[in-house]
């Protein structure tokens, strides 16, 4: 069965700091997708980044970095000189069927 | 154009009672999956409909039931409702043939069961 693991259950940095949120998967499937997504306070949650399998090109975009690595089963998440409209849960998730599965999240405090 | 729409916001019930929420896909979405967010918790996949019909679904008792209609609105209902039941319920929309299966949230509705 897939799996989802966010070790960090809370992250809190003082504003221009960077900082990175990990994601680790489990899963014995060959073809799948990786996601981020952003949940501020209201709830509604913000899609960030999709990677798949077979693509393991990092991505920058903006102050927002992506670091997926097959071999760790990795798929984490960079934020540089962070800023307090950062601060919110950040889920990282799986997909190969059309369902995602979700991390437990990172709270990510980002102080003035 | 339109995002995920759910209604109500928020809402309370007493156990054992039932509720029922309802979603708007994204414009030219035609595949709706609900998911449960617990407290504190991501959040946990329920079922997935297509084409009026469910697709797939999660680990999720009997209780929890959906529907789509024709123009791919979906409710989610959950009957005889358990203390446990209170959390926040969104909406996913997406577009079948996407072979990334990018899903766009609605803003979710919470439910309080006392």
């Amino acid at each position: 069965a897939q799996k989802v693991t966010q070790a960090q259950t809370e992250i809190s940095v003082v504003e221009k700091e960077d900082v990175t949120l990990d994601c680790v998967y489990e899963t014995r499937d060959t073809t799948y997708y990786l996601f981020w997504y952003k949940q501020p306070p209201s709830g509604e949650l913000v899609f960030l980044i999709r990677r798949n399998s077979f693509d393991e090109q990092n991505e920058i975009s903006g102050r927002y970095s992506w670091n997926f690595q097959k071999s760790t089963s990795s798929f984490n998440f960079t934020i540089t000189a962070s800023q307090v409209v950062d601060s919110a849960v950040y889920f990282c998730a799986f997909s190969n069927t059309g369902k995602l599965i979700f991390g437990q999240g990172t709270t990510l405090q980002v102080k003035p | 154009d339109a995002g995920v729409t759910q209604s109500p916001t928020h809402l309370i019930k007493t156990r054992g009672q039932q509720v029922t929420l309802r979603c708007s896909p994204k414009s030219g979405h035609d595949t709706v999956s609900w998911y449960q967010q617990a407290l504190g918790q991501g959040p946990q996949f329920i079922f997935q409909y297509y084409e009026e019909e469910e697709r797939q679904r999660g680990n999720f008792p009997d209780r929890f039931s959906g529907h789509q209609f024709p123009n791919y609105s979906s409710e989610l209902n959950v009957n005889a409702l358990l203390l446990g039941d209170s959390a926040l319920y969104l909406c996913a929309s997406s577009q079948t043939g996407q072979i990334y299966n990018e899903q766009f949230f609605g803003p979710g509705t919470r439910l309080t069961v006392l």
